[in-house]
């Protein structure tokens, strides 16, 4: 089954305090992992798209990687604007349309 | 606002009442998407539209119903049948060529 998992569920941060959010996935022919920012009662921002082992992307104080199993969310020297909830999804595999399927998400917490 | 306008932003229902989201979107794209969340659970899919006047189920499609009569609205209906309809909704639409979803700003409807 086609699943995503995230962790941990909450991150508390200092101002400053660097630190990464996991992504684990099981899907076969993984045609791409997205990650996206919800602030509360949002919808969710569009912040990167990994399609290969290897690949990373950067956005401010945000860097994103992929491995063939799990991507990480690199958060470094974090800002109180960085709080939110961070959410990934990957295209269901077996050639599937549409969807993406969600993790739960982590919610980031980050104190001045 | 990427392109893609829901309303209401807060809805209050009775129960046996049906209610109806609109989502609205100006990027000429076909694929959209309703996603229903709850705390502490993934999106997860109630229907999805590839193409006018087409669509199919998702997830959790049990009383919701869609229509797709143009391409840039894709309106959700949340029936008397639905057990539980208290939820935050999100229209999202589609960039076919790279599979990542764009959010609108979320629907937030409660059963009184």
């Amino acid at each position: 089954e086609d699943q995503v998992t995230q962790s941990p569920e909450a991150l508390r941060l200092q101002e400053g305090e660097s630190s990464s959010l996991n992504c684990s996935y099981t899907v076969s022919g993984l045609r791409g992992l997205f990650w996206y920012r919800q602030d509360p009662g949002k919808g969710p921002e569009f912040l990167f798209t990994l399609y290969s082992a290897g690949e990373e992307k950067e956005k401010e104080r945000l860097k994103a990687t992929l491995t063939k199993k799990e991507s990480f969310l690199h958060i470094t020297a974090p800002k109180p604007e960085d709080s939110a909830t961070y959410l990934c999804a990957v295209p269901p595999g077996g050639g599937s349309q549409g969807n993406l399927i969600f993790g739960k998400g982590t919610k980031l917490s980050v104190k001045p | 606002d990427g392109g893609i306008t829901q309303s209401p932003k807060y809805l209050f229902r009775k129960e046996g009442q049906n209610v109806t989201l609109s989502c609205e979107q100006n990027l000429n794209h076909d694929a959209m998407y309703w996603y229903r969340q709850d705390p502490g659970q993934g999106l997860r899919l109630i229907y999805y539209s590839q193409i006018v006047n087409d669509f199919q189920k998702g997830d959790i499609a049990e009383g919701y119903s869609v229509s797709r009569e143009k391409k840039e609205s894709f309106p959700l209906t949340v029936t008397s049948a639905q057990k539980n309809p208290t939820a935050f909704y999100l229209c999202a639409h589609a960039d076919t060529n790279t599979g990542e979803l764009f959010f609108g700003e979320g629907s937030r409807l409660t059963v009184l």
